[in-house]
C-alpha cells in the first residue's frame, strides 16, 4: 500500500498569512495513464471531507483561488495564500492512482 | 445537484452485523467507482472499500473477509455489509463518489455523503 506522510500535523497561522502543508507519497503517484491522482480534501469541525484539490493542482469548483496545490512524484504541497477564518479545520491529502486509497494523517489548521 | 444519502447505521454489538447503503442521485451512477470511508471518533480518515463501474471491489487489509461492497445500478444504490463487528470498526462511515472510467478529465472523490455513525459496543 501506499502511504502518505503529512508536515505539519498542527498548523498555527496568523489570519491574512500564508499557510503551507506538505504531503509526501512513499511511491510515485503516476498513474499508467500518466495522470498523478494526488487530492487535498478538507474537512471543519463536524462536517465531512470536502474536495479542494485534484490531480496535484486543479481546483475544484467553489474553491477559493488562495487554495492552489503544487508538485510531482511523490511531493506534494498545498498551500493557502492569505488564511480565513472559515479556513480552520483539518486537511487531508489523498491517493487514488490505485487501490487502497490511502491518506495522509491529516494537518490541523489553527489561527493563533 | 449531486447527492449522497447515507443510512443504516446504528449500535450493534460485538460479532454482529449491519448493513450500510448509500442512496446517489444528481450523476450517472453506473459510470462512476464509488468508495466507503470510515473516520473513528477523533480520528483521521480511512479508506475501507471501493467498487468500480465493472464492479471490480476493493478492500482495505482491516476489512478483508469482513465486510462486501456491492451496488445496485438499477437503483442508484452502494451497499456496505459488515459483518463480525468489532469495537475498532466504531466510526462515521462516509460514501464518495470515485472516479469515472474512462478518466475524461473529471474530479474524484469530489463528493461525500454527510455520514452514518456504526457503534460497535456490548
Amino acid at each position: 500500500d501506499i502511504v502518505m506522510t503529512q508536515t505539519p500535523l498542527s498548523s498555527p497561522v496568523t489570519l491574512g498569512q500564508p499557510a503551507s502543508i506538505s504531503c509526501r507519497s512513499s511511491q510515485s503517484l503516476v498513474h499508467s495513464n500518466g495522470n498523478t491522482y494526488l487530492s487535498w480534501l478538507q474537512q471543519r469541525p463536524g462536517q465531512p471531507p470536502r474536495l479542494l484539490i485534484y490531480k496535484i493542482s486543479n481546483r475544484f469548483s467553489g474553491v477559493p483561488d488562495r487554495f492552489s496545490g503544487s508538485g510531482a512524484g511523490t511531493d506534494f504541497t498545498l498551500i493557502i495564500s492569505r488564511v480565513e477564518a472559515e479556513d480552520v479545520g483539518v486537511y487531508y491529502c489523498v491517493q487514488a492512482t490505485q487501490f487502497p486509497r490511502t491518506f495522509g494523517q491529516g494537518t490541523k489548521l489553527e489561527i493563533k | 445537484e449531486v447527492q449522497l444519502v447515507e443510512s443504516g447505521g446504528g449500535l450493534v454489538q460485538p460479532g454482529g452485523s449491519l448493513r450500510l447503503s448509500c442512496a446517489a442521485s444528481g450523476f450517472t451512477f453506473n459510470n462512476y467507482a464509488m468508495s466507503w470511508v470510515r473516520q473513528a471518533p477523533g480520528k483521521g480518515l480511512e479508506w475501507v472499500s471501493g467498487i468500480n463501474s465493472g464492479g471490480n471491489v476493493y478492500y482495505a487489509d482491516s476489512v478483508k473477509g469482513r465486510f462486501t461492497v456491492s451496488r445496485d445500478n438499477s437503483r442508484n444504490t452502494l451497499n456496505l455489509q459488515m459483518n463480525s463487528l468489532r469495537a475498532e470498526d466504531t466510526a462515521i462511515y462516509y460514501c464518495a463518489k470515485d472516479y469515472r472510467y474512462p478518466d475524461v478529465g473529471e474530479p474524484l472523490l469530489d463528493h461525500w455523503g454527510q455520514g452514518t455513525l456504526v457503534t460497535v459496543s456490548s
